[in-house]
């Protein structure tokens, strides 16, 4: 069965960093494109990041360019989303997901985990 | 980047009607567009992809239309487990972005 599961949500103060990451199992994770997004509370789904299979490749919402980085590890079936410079406007559920086609990185979001929970203070 | 806007944002319907949501991009996408749907408390759920192919598991009563910048995804007799938020996104251009969602209640 896949699975997702995030971790390293917190409660923060504005301009800190956090490493969230997302274990995952039950497919070939060298295989697929990996997302984040989020959903700030009470609001709307954001598409925040990918990276391709081999994490050659990246791409990011403009809202989060040059302050978070999107990186994995395939030996270790993990992704993990580097967050810098954190904004009270960061904060959110963040959800990693499996894009829906192997190796494609224009793929949607196929399977989605719980979420880990991030929360900036001012 | 690609603006989708979602109408209505608020559906309001009963049980056994039909629903009809709109998608519209603010440039040419292709068929690259996807549709979720989010309960509350829970990770959205991928129905549709390629604007009309869907999911395995999916019932039959969802279905998406469209190409370009116009967009529909129908569910032809609302069931009550379909009483949810839906959103679409579009997976043609980097940055993907979601269009901000209809609750049909």
């Amino acid at each position: 069965e896949v699975e997702l599961v995030e971790s390293g949500g917190v409660v923060m103060q504005s301009g800190g960093s956090l490493r969230l990451s997302c274990e995952a199992s039950g497919f070939p994770f060298n295989e697929y494109a990996m997302h984040w997004a989020r959903q700030a509370p009470g609001k709307g789904l954001e598409w925040v990041s990918l990276i391709s299979n081999d994490g050659a490749t990246t791409y990011y919402a403009d809202s989060v360019k040059g302050r978070f980085t999107i990186s994995r590890d395939n030996s270790k079936n993990t992704l993990f989303l580097q967050m810098n410079r954190l904004r009270p406007d960061d904060t959110a559920l963040y959800y990693c997901a499996i894009g829906l086609t192997n190796y494609l990185t224009t793929s949607p979001m196929d399977v989605w985990g719980k979420g880990a929970t991030v929360t900036v203070s001012s | 980047d690609i603006q989708l806007t979602q109408s209505p944002n608020l559906l309001s319907a009963s049980v056994g009607d039909r629903a009809t949501i709109t998608c519209r991009a603010s440039q040419d996408i292709s068929r690259h567009l996807a549709w979720y749907h989010q309960k509350p408390g829970k990770a959205p759920k991928l129905l549709i992809y390629a604007a009309s192919i869907l999911i395995s598991g999916v019932p039959s009563r969802f279905s998406g239309s469209g190409s370009g910048t116009e967009f529909t995804l129908t569910i032809t007799s609302l069931q009550p487990e379909d009483f949810a938020t839906y959103y679409c996104q579009q997976v043609d251009t980097h940055p993907l972005t979601f269009g901000g969602g209809t609750k049909v209640e």
